[in-house]
């Protein structure tokens, strides 16, 4: 199946530095990424998208960056907050598919 | 809230109990999903509906069934079972447009399933 992968399980930052995350998708055929956040006890929610004809995107605090030639996506978040510490997942679909496909996921720990 | 809203939040049953899970959108979207998310895994997608049609049943045991009456409403119907079951489940509601034209889907808070 569709797979998309992440290269660290778990990542500490200290507050207020930058965070990034990497996730690495297998099907050059991916035409829109999101990243997810979900907290303990919650459902996963949205940060922020992209699709295949960029390479960047910023939202508030938060950029993702799209590197189709090595099928690579980050997310990077600035001045990391203690409210930042979740999971976060990289999801992708694909032009004939009826859904998301899921990476498992990085833990991030911000240290206060 | 993301207009997507799961009942119940908790559920224990036995492995011989029939229980149903619920999930209401009000977001206007035309498919609804079902996820599981059991720890360290990626979410599994179990089962989509768009405009009411099941189009996808990543072969999930016959022990859940799906059921969406209208595009607002999905539910779960549970039945005998195993303990390896118990998990993180998740409804999703999203506006399929069609090819490059997709949209995020927005997810319920779940229900944690504990089958003892």
């Amino acid at each position: 199946g569709e797979s998309v992968g992440l290269h660290l399980p778990t990542l500490s930052v200290q507050e207020g530095d930058n965070s990034i995350i990497n996730c690495a998708y297998s099907n050059s055929a991916s035409d829109y990424f999101i990243w997810y956040k979900q907290e303990s006890g919650k459902g996963p929610q949205f940060i922020i998208d992209i699709r295949s004809n960029m390479d960047k995107r910023q939202g508030q605090r938060v950029t993702v960056l799209l590197n189709k030639t090595v099928k690579h996506l980050s997310l990077q978040i600035a001045a990391t907050q203690p409210g930042d510490s979740a999971v976060y997942f990289c999801a992708f679909t694909l032009p004939w598919a009826n859904n998301l496909f899921f990476g498992t996921g990085t833990r991030l720990t911000v240290i206060p | 809230e993301t207009g997507v809203t799961q009942t119940p939040r908790h559920l224990v049953m036995g492995m011989t109990n029939k229980k149903s899970l619920k999930c209401e959108q009000h977001l206007g979207h035309n498919a609804m999903y079902w996820y599981k998310q059991s720890a360290k895994k990626p979410l599994e997608l179990m089962f989509v509906y768009s405009l009411e049609e099941r189009v996808e049943n990543n072969s999930v045991p016959s022990r859940f069934s799906p059921e969406c009456p209208n595009s607002s409403h999905l539910f779960l119907h549970l039945h005998t079972l195993q303990p390896e079951d118990s998990a993180l489940y998740l409804c999703a509601s999203s506006h399929l447009q069609g090819q490059g034209a997709n949209t995020e889907a927005f997810f319920g808070q779940g229900t944690r399933l504990t089958v003892v």
